[in-house]
């Protein structure tokens, strides 16, 4: 079965300043798909990003960009120049190729203080 | 375009009543899952549906059912409920390739079983 692993339940960073947040998983597999979504206290799941275990490149939305590891099984998301608005909950998610299924870490808690 | 909608968004239900949650899917979007977020987890996949027809499921008991519709809405209903059942239950939808390029949630349905 996969399994993903979010380590910090809570962080915390003064706006404008770039935090990491981690995640790994386990799986046997060796096509599948990763995401990142943000959950606000509206409760709404936002994707944020995805990456491709068969791509190399590491995937970038504007401030938002991956470190993904394929052979160590991590997938950390780094945020950018952080805003007031990007506190939320950061669930890390796992997809098997063919598998419609997510898997979802339990989230890590980030607060942008002003 | 029109995002997935959910209804009612709180419910207080008693132990061992029924209830049904309803989903209306983003246009477009032929396939919807359900998932349920117990209070400082993840969500866990309950079940996927595609054209009408169970998709997917996960470690949940038979009293958890669902449908869709033609237009593609969906219910979720759980019998028997339980005290354990207390969470918020999102639904997504997807064009078919939700596990690939990611899903469109709701706000959810906060239940609360008394």
């Amino acid at each position: 079965a996969q399994t993903v692993t979010q380590s910090q339940p809570e962080m915390s960073v003064q706006e404008a300043e770039t935090v990491t947040l981690s995640c790994t998983y386990d799986t046997s597999e060796n096509n599948y798909y990763l995401f990142w979504y943000k959950q606000p206290p509206s409760r709404q799941m936002i994707l944020v990003i995805r990456q491709e275990a068969y791509k190399q490149q590491n995937a970038t939305e504007n401030r938002f960009s991956v470190n993904f590891q394929k052979a160590a099984k991590s997938f950390s998301l780094k945020i950018s120049d952080s805003q007031l608005g990007d506190t939320a909950m950061y669930f890390c998610a796992f997809s098997n190729f063919g598998n419609e299924k997510l898997t979802f870490g339990t989230g890590t808690r980030l607060t942008i203080i002003p | 375009e029109t995002g997935v909608t959910q209804s009612p968004t709180h419910l207080i239900k008693t132990r061992g009543q029924q209830v049904t949650l309803r989903c209306s899917s983003q246009s477009g979007h032929n396939t919807v899952s359900w998932y349920q977020q117990a209070l400082g987890q993840g969500p866990q996949f309950i079940f996927q549906y595609y054209r009408e027809e169970e998709n997917g499921r996960g470690n949940f008991p038979p009293r958890f059912s669902g449908l869709q519709f033609p237009n593609y809405s969906s219910e979720l209903n759980v019998n028997a409920l339980e005290l354990d059942d207390s969470a918020l239950y999102l639904c997504a939808s997807s064009s078919g390739r939700g596990g690939i390029y990611g899903y469109t949630f709701g706000s959810g349905t906060r239940l609360t079983v008394v």
